[in-house]
């Protein structure tokens, strides 16, 4: 079945770089997502790869595919304590399947 | 362009009553999906409409949640009788769910259930 991990936690000073990580099971997977969850709010997409591409770059935000080890990275550049939430990986092939989640704190 | 509207907010309802939450998606989108959150797991789908009919209801716990999208539009969800286990967020998301598309979902903000 479909299963997507993701480590629990990641503390960064602001202005740092944060990388989030997440491997996933299903390797029919056509897209794979990050979605970034505020307190009290629902998801929101931040970025998304197409399974054919290794990166996608989105201002501060690049997105890193290994199809091969079926490990997909998220890199924020120059961390601001507004990016302090919980940040979910998914995949898609029939459905979308949601990893737990990574709770980032940037401190100042 | 409006989000996607859910109802209500938050409620507390005690084991064995029921409750019912309410959904409006994006206009236009053909796709709604109704997931739930539990405290530090990441959202698990519990069904997935496109236009009135059910796509994917293998995860809707049957005997006691039930979900209709009569006209193609919103949706309901409701639960009954409550367990305990049932505590979580239900959060509601829609797409366009047009063919060669990113699969965007938009997700509403949720609706907090409580049971005691």
């Amino acid at each position: 079945g479909e299963d997507v991990e993701q480590s629990l936690f990641l503390s960064v000073r602001e202005g740092d770089s944060s990388v989030i990580n997440c491997t996933y099971t299903d390797s029919s997977s056509t897209y794979l997502y990050w979605y970034k969850q505020e307190p009290g709010a629902g998801l929101q997409l931040l970025t998304y790869i197409f399974s054919n591409m290794d990166m996608k770059q989105d201002q501060r935000l690049t997105v890193l595919l290994n199809k091969k080890d079926k490990h997909l990275s998220l890199r924020i550049a120059d961390t601001q304590t507004g990016d302090s939430a919980i940040y979910f990986c998914a995949e898609r092939y029939s459905t979308l399947t949601f990893g737990k989640g990574t709770m980032l704190l940037v401190s100042p | 362009e409006a989000g996607v509207a859910q109802s209500p907010r938050y409620k507390i309802i005690e084991k064995r009553q029921s409750v019912a939450f309410w959904c409006n998606p994006i206009s236009g989108h053909a796709t709604l999906y109704w997931y739930q959150q539990i405290l530090g797991q990441g959202p698990k789908l519990l069904i997935q409409f496109q236009n009135n009919g059910v796509v994917d209801d293998s995860q809707l716990p049957k005997d006691r949640f039930s979900a209709e999208r009569l006209k193609g539009v919103d949706s309901t969800l409701k639960i009954q009788p409550a367990k305990l286990e049932d505590s979580a967020v239900y959060l509601c998301a829609s797409s366009p769910g047009t063919s060669g598309s990113s699969g965007e979902l938009f997700f509403g903000e949720g609706s907090r259930l409580t049971v005691l």
